[in-house]
């Protein structure tokens, strides 16, 4: 199974300040037909995830400009340029290049 | 707004069965594969079981396979899962969710919680 590595395991940001979270895998998430198959979700507070970012840095639709995701092969990053309080939850990145299906253990951002 | 809509979660006893179900509605449910995931408390998210958008294909978590079962009736737009010989550890919140591309979760439930307990 790929091992899917987040850190850090928490994040205090304050409102209208940047964040970054990072994402490795223990195998490369190059697909041979050149998608990477790495995706973000977000869970709000007592809410199901929420797709954010699909094949690494393309936005699900309706997610903000503010939210960007970078990386290839076996390390990504998820970056938020200004965050708002709505951004407050758990991420979880997760690849599906091959089952099972694994997520990391996902990255607590907080407002300060 | 694709909408996905678990029932049958609850209480059980160690060993007992339940059958979930997931009602799906807004998008063409015969297209395209489903999936459930589930969430124990407090813990991060745990993929479960996949099945083709025809029903003919399914694949499980290797803690489920053989205890577990997927499957789907295009007919109603419903999607299920039957969990036989529960543990304590298949307690959790479960989630159906649609599958994109390479069977991606896109859309999600709310969740159902099955709690297992004596």
């Amino acid at each position: 199974d790929i091992v899917m590595t987040q850190t850090p395991l928490s994040l205090s940001v304050t409102p209208g300040q940047p964040a970054s979270m990072s994402c490795k895998s223990s195998q490369s998430l190059l697909y041979s037909d050149g998608k990477t198959y790495l995706y973000w979700y977000l869970q709000r507070p007592g809410q199901p995830p929420q797709l954010l970012m699909y094949e690494v840095s393309k936005r699900f639709s309706g997610v903000p400009d503010r939210f960007s995701g970078s990386g290839s092969g076996t390390d990504f990053t998820l970056k938020i340029s200004r965050v708002e309080a709505e951004d407050v939850g758990v991420y979880y990145c997760m690849q599906s290049i091959q089952l099972p299906l694994t997520f990391g253990g996902g990255t607590k951002v907080e407002i300060k | 707004q694709v909408q996905l809509v678990e029932s049958g979660g609850g209480v059980v006893q160690p060993g007992r069965s339940l059958t979930l179900s997931c009602a799906a509605s807004a998008f063409t449910f015969s297209n395209y594969g489903m999936l459930w995931l589930r969430q124990a408390p407090g813990k991060g998210l745990e993929w479960v079981a996949l099945v083709s958008s025809d029903g003919t294909n399914n694949y499980y978590a290797d803690s489920v396979k053989g205890r577990f079962t997927i499957s789907r009736d295009n007919s109603k737009n419903t999607l299920y899962l039957q969990m036989n010989s529960l543990r304590a550890d298949d307690t959790a919140v479960y989630y159906c969710a649609k599958a994109g591309v390479q069977r991606t979760p896109d859309y999600w439930g709310q969740g159902t919680l099955v709690t297992v307990s004596s």
